[in-house]
Protein backbone atom coordinates (compact mmCIF):
# COMPACT_ATOMS: atom_id res chain seq x y z
CA UNK A 1 0.00 0.00 0.00
CA UNK A 2 1.09 3.67 -0.84
CA UNK A 3 1.96 6.17 2.03
CA UNK A 4 3.76 8.93 2.43
CA UNK A 5 5.05 11.11 5.57
CA UNK A 6 6.07 14.59 6.16
CA UNK A 7 8.17 14.82 9.52
CA UNK A 8 7.78 18.19 10.25
CA UNK A 9 4.16 20.02 10.37
CA UNK A 10 4.92 23.21 11.40
CA UNK A 11 8.52 24.93 10.63
CA UNK A 12 8.80 28.63 11.96
CA UNK A 13 11.95 30.42 10.46
CA UNK A 14 13.29 34.15 10.12
CA UNK A 15 13.80 35.59 6.56
CA UNK A 16 17.06 34.25 4.29
CA UNK A 17 17.53 31.25 6.85
CA UNK A 18 17.48 28.11 4.88
CA UNK A 19 14.64 25.22 4.80
CA UNK A 20 14.61 21.29 4.41
CA UNK A 21 11.24 19.82 4.65
CA UNK A 22 11.27 15.99 5.02
CA UNK A 23 8.99 13.18 2.89
CA UNK A 24 9.21 9.71 3.20
CA UNK A 25 7.27 7.60 0.89
CA UNK A 26 6.94 3.52 0.65
CA UNK A 27 5.14 2.86 -2.80
CA UNK A 28 5.65 -0.38 -4.74
CA UNK A 29 6.88 0.42 -8.66
CA UNK A 30 7.52 3.05 -10.46
CA UNK A 31 6.92 6.08 -8.42
CA UNK A 32 6.62 10.04 -9.38
CA UNK A 33 7.00 12.56 -6.73
CA UNK A 34 5.25 16.14 -6.05
CA UNK A 35 5.33 18.77 -3.59
CA UNK A 36 2.93 21.12 -3.50
CA UNK A 37 1.84 24.77 -2.32
CA UNK A 38 -0.61 26.57 -0.60
CA UNK A 39 -0.64 29.91 0.22
CA UNK A 40 -3.15 31.63 2.69
CA UNK A 41 -6.87 31.73 0.96
CA UNK A 42 -5.24 30.05 -2.29
CA UNK A 43 -6.06 27.25 -4.12
CA UNK A 44 -3.17 24.31 -3.92
CA UNK A 45 -0.91 24.43 -6.83
CA UNK A 46 2.40 22.66 -7.97
CA UNK A 47 5.72 23.33 -7.01
CA UNK A 48 7.95 20.97 -8.14
CA UNK A 49 7.77 16.90 -9.69
CA UNK A 50 10.72 14.70 -10.29
CA UNK A 51 9.56 11.79 -12.31
CA UNK A 52 13.27 10.38 -14.09
CA UNK A 53 16.42 11.69 -15.28
CA UNK A 54 18.71 14.16 -13.11
CA UNK A 55 17.13 13.43 -8.95
CA UNK A 56 17.81 17.03 -8.00
CA UNK A 57 14.39 18.86 -9.81
CA UNK A 58 14.09 22.79 -9.55
CA UNK A 59 10.61 24.23 -8.64
CA UNK A 60 8.74 27.77 -8.97
CA UNK A 61 10.14 30.43 -6.82
CA UNK A 62 13.64 28.63 -6.16
CA UNK A 63 12.48 25.72 -4.34
CA UNK A 64 14.38 22.37 -5.20
CA UNK A 65 13.84 18.59 -4.26
CA UNK A 66 16.19 16.14 -4.42
CA UNK A 67 15.13 12.43 -4.78
CA UNK A 68 17.00 9.40 -3.05
CA UNK A 69 15.85 6.55 -4.01
CA UNK A 70 17.62 4.21 -1.75
CA UNK A 71 16.21 6.57 1.29
CA UNK A 72 12.55 6.61 -0.36
CA UNK A 73 12.87 10.03 -0.02
CA UNK A 74 11.64 13.28 -1.62
CA UNK A 75 13.08 16.25 0.60
CA UNK A 76 11.84 20.27 -0.26
CA UNK A 77 14.62 22.85 0.07
CA UNK A 78 14.90 26.38 -0.25
CA UNK A 79 18.52 28.03 0.47
CA UNK A 80 17.35 31.03 1.71
CA UNK A 81 13.18 31.53 2.87
CA UNK A 82 11.01 34.89 2.89
CA UNK A 83 8.22 35.93 4.06
CA UNK A 84 6.16 35.33 1.07
CA UNK A 85 6.87 31.35 1.18
CA UNK A 86 5.03 31.26 4.19
CA UNK A 87 2.20 28.61 3.27
CA UNK A 88 1.46 24.75 4.00
CA UNK A 89 3.67 22.08 1.80
CA UNK A 90 2.39 18.73 0.95
CA UNK A 91 4.45 16.01 -0.77
CA UNK A 92 2.64 14.06 -2.85
CA UNK A 93 3.82 10.42 -4.85
CA UNK A 94 1.54 8.71 -6.92
CA UNK A 95 2.19 5.93 -9.46
CA UNK A 96 2.20 5.00 -13.40
CA UNK A 97 -1.13 3.91 -13.40
CA UNK A 98 -3.54 6.16 -15.16
CA UNK A 99 -5.99 5.16 -12.58
CA UNK A 100 -4.09 4.88 -9.40
CA UNK A 101 -5.61 7.03 -6.61
CA UNK A 102 -3.71 10.28 -5.62
CA UNK A 103 -2.79 10.79 -1.69
CA UNK A 104 -0.60 13.15 0.11
CA UNK A 105 1.35 14.00 3.30
CA UNK A 106 0.16 14.95 6.21
CA UNK A 107 1.38 18.43 5.36
CA UNK A 108 4.24 21.18 6.51
CA UNK A 109 2.56 24.35 7.84
CA UNK A 110 5.78 27.32 7.43
CA UNK A 111 5.39 30.05 8.72
CA UNK A 112 8.08 33.23 7.88
CA UNK A 113 9.09 35.69 10.60
CA UNK A 114 9.99 38.99 8.68
CA UNK B 1 -5.92 28.79 -18.38
CA UNK B 2 -7.77 25.63 -16.15
CA UNK B 3 -10.12 25.71 -13.91
CA UNK B 4 -11.56 23.31 -11.26
CA UNK B 5 -15.02 24.98 -9.92
CA UNK B 6 -16.59 24.35 -6.93
CA UNK B 7 -19.99 25.19 -6.68
CA UNK B 8 -19.76 26.98 -3.10
CA UNK B 9 -17.23 28.61 -0.77
CA UNK B 10 -18.98 28.57 2.30
CA UNK B 11 -22.23 26.59 2.79
CA UNK B 12 -23.60 26.16 6.55
CA UNK B 13 -26.05 23.09 6.87
CA UNK B 14 -28.16 21.23 9.59
CA UNK B 15 -27.03 18.29 11.10
CA UNK B 16 -29.18 15.64 8.99
CA UNK B 17 -29.57 17.60 5.89
CA UNK B 18 -28.43 15.47 2.71
CA UNK B 19 -25.84 17.76 1.21
CA UNK B 20 -24.25 18.17 -2.23
CA UNK B 21 -20.87 19.60 -2.94
CA UNK B 22 -20.44 20.20 -6.86
CA UNK B 23 -16.86 20.43 -8.47
CA UNK B 24 -16.70 20.97 -12.29
CA UNK B 25 -13.58 20.68 -14.40
CA UNK B 26 -12.73 22.24 -17.64
CA UNK B 27 -10.06 20.45 -18.90
CA UNK B 28 -11.41 17.11 -20.19
CA UNK B 29 -9.54 14.97 -17.11
CA UNK B 30 -10.29 11.43 -16.77
CA UNK B 31 -9.49 11.44 -12.80
CA UNK B 32 -10.98 13.45 -10.13
CA UNK B 33 -10.75 13.66 -6.50
CA UNK B 34 -12.46 14.53 -3.29
CA UNK B 35 -10.80 15.57 0.03
CA UNK B 36 -11.03 17.23 3.44
CA UNK B 37 -8.31 19.38 4.53
CA UNK B 38 -8.41 19.46 8.40
CA UNK B 39 -5.56 21.05 10.53
CA UNK B 40 -2.57 18.94 11.31
CA UNK B 41 -4.00 15.87 9.33
CA UNK B 42 -3.18 17.43 5.75
CA UNK B 43 -5.74 15.96 3.05
CA UNK B 44 -7.65 12.80 3.14
CA UNK B 45 -8.86 11.44 0.19
CA UNK B 46 -12.57 10.67 0.32
CA UNK B 47 -13.47 9.33 -3.20
CA UNK B 48 -11.97 9.42 -6.54
CA UNK B 49 -12.96 9.14 -10.08
CA UNK B 50 -10.91 7.55 -13.12
CA UNK B 51 -13.78 7.67 -15.32
CA UNK B 52 -17.43 8.38 -16.19
CA UNK B 53 -19.63 6.13 -13.65
CA UNK B 54 -16.57 4.60 -12.26
CA UNK B 55 -15.52 5.14 -8.31
CA UNK B 56 -13.09 4.26 -6.22
CA UNK B 57 -13.48 4.43 -2.09
CA UNK B 58 -10.38 6.53 -0.76
CA UNK B 59 -9.08 6.55 3.05
CA UNK B 60 -12.16 7.84 4.66
CA UNK B 61 -15.19 7.27 2.56
CA UNK B 62 -17.51 6.67 5.49
CA UNK B 63 -20.73 8.87 5.48
CA UNK B 64 -20.05 10.20 1.97
CA UNK B 65 -20.88 9.17 -1.84
CA UNK B 66 -19.84 10.37 -5.08
CA UNK B 67 -21.66 10.72 -8.50
CA UNK B 68 -20.07 11.20 -11.82
CA UNK B 69 -22.45 11.55 -14.98
CA UNK B 70 -20.66 13.65 -17.10
CA UNK B 71 -16.72 13.75 -17.02
CA UNK B 72 -16.67 17.10 -16.33
CA UNK B 73 -18.50 17.00 -13.17
CA UNK B 74 -17.61 14.82 -9.46
CA UNK B 75 -20.35 15.14 -7.22
CA UNK B 76 -19.84 14.92 -3.20
CA UNK B 77 -22.52 14.08 -1.23
CA UNK B 78 -23.34 13.69 2.77
CA UNK B 79 -26.14 11.54 3.02
CA UNK B 80 -26.87 12.85 6.91
CA UNK B 81 -24.50 15.59 7.56
CA UNK B 82 -23.10 15.11 11.10
CA UNK B 83 -21.30 17.93 13.38
CA UNK B 84 -17.71 15.82 12.75
CA UNK B 85 -17.99 16.31 8.56
CA UNK B 86 -17.37 20.29 8.94
CA UNK B 87 -14.78 20.74 7.49
CA UNK B 88 -12.42 22.42 3.96
CA UNK B 89 -13.48 20.22 0.91
CA UNK B 90 -11.07 20.31 -1.99
CA UNK B 91 -11.91 18.77 -5.65
CA UNK B 92 -9.48 18.23 -7.79
CA UNK B 93 -8.12 16.76 -11.12
CA UNK B 94 -6.06 15.41 -13.44
CA UNK B 95 -5.40 13.97 -16.36
CA UNK B 96 -4.44 10.31 -16.32
CA UNK B 97 -1.22 8.78 -15.85
CA UNK B 98 1.51 9.21 -12.90
CA UNK B 99 3.11 12.04 -14.02
CA UNK B 100 0.60 14.22 -13.94
CA UNK B 101 -0.12 17.79 -12.54
CA UNK B 102 -3.23 17.80 -10.33
CA UNK B 103 -5.30 21.17 -10.60
CA UNK B 104 -7.52 22.43 -7.41
CA UNK B 105 -10.48 24.39 -6.57
CA UNK B 106 -10.69 26.71 -4.49
CA UNK B 107 -12.75 24.73 -1.29
CA UNK B 108 -15.82 24.26 0.07
CA UNK B 109 -15.73 25.14 3.54
CA UNK B 110 -18.44 23.49 5.41
CA UNK B 111 -20.16 23.80 8.42
CA UNK B 112 -22.60 21.63 10.23
CA UNK B 113 -24.69 22.87 12.90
Amino acid sequence: AQSVSQHNHHVILSEAASLELGCNYSYGGTVNLFWYVQYPGQHLQLLLKYFSGDPLVKGIKGFEAEFIKSKFSFNLRKPSVQWSDTAEYFCAPTGSSNTGKLIFGQGTTLQVKP
Amino acid sequence: DVKVTQSSRYLVKRTGEKVFLECVQDMDHENMFWYRQDPGLGLRLIYFSYDVKMKEKGDIPEGYSVSREKKERFSLILESASTNQTSMYLCASKQGGGDTEAFFGQGTRLTVV
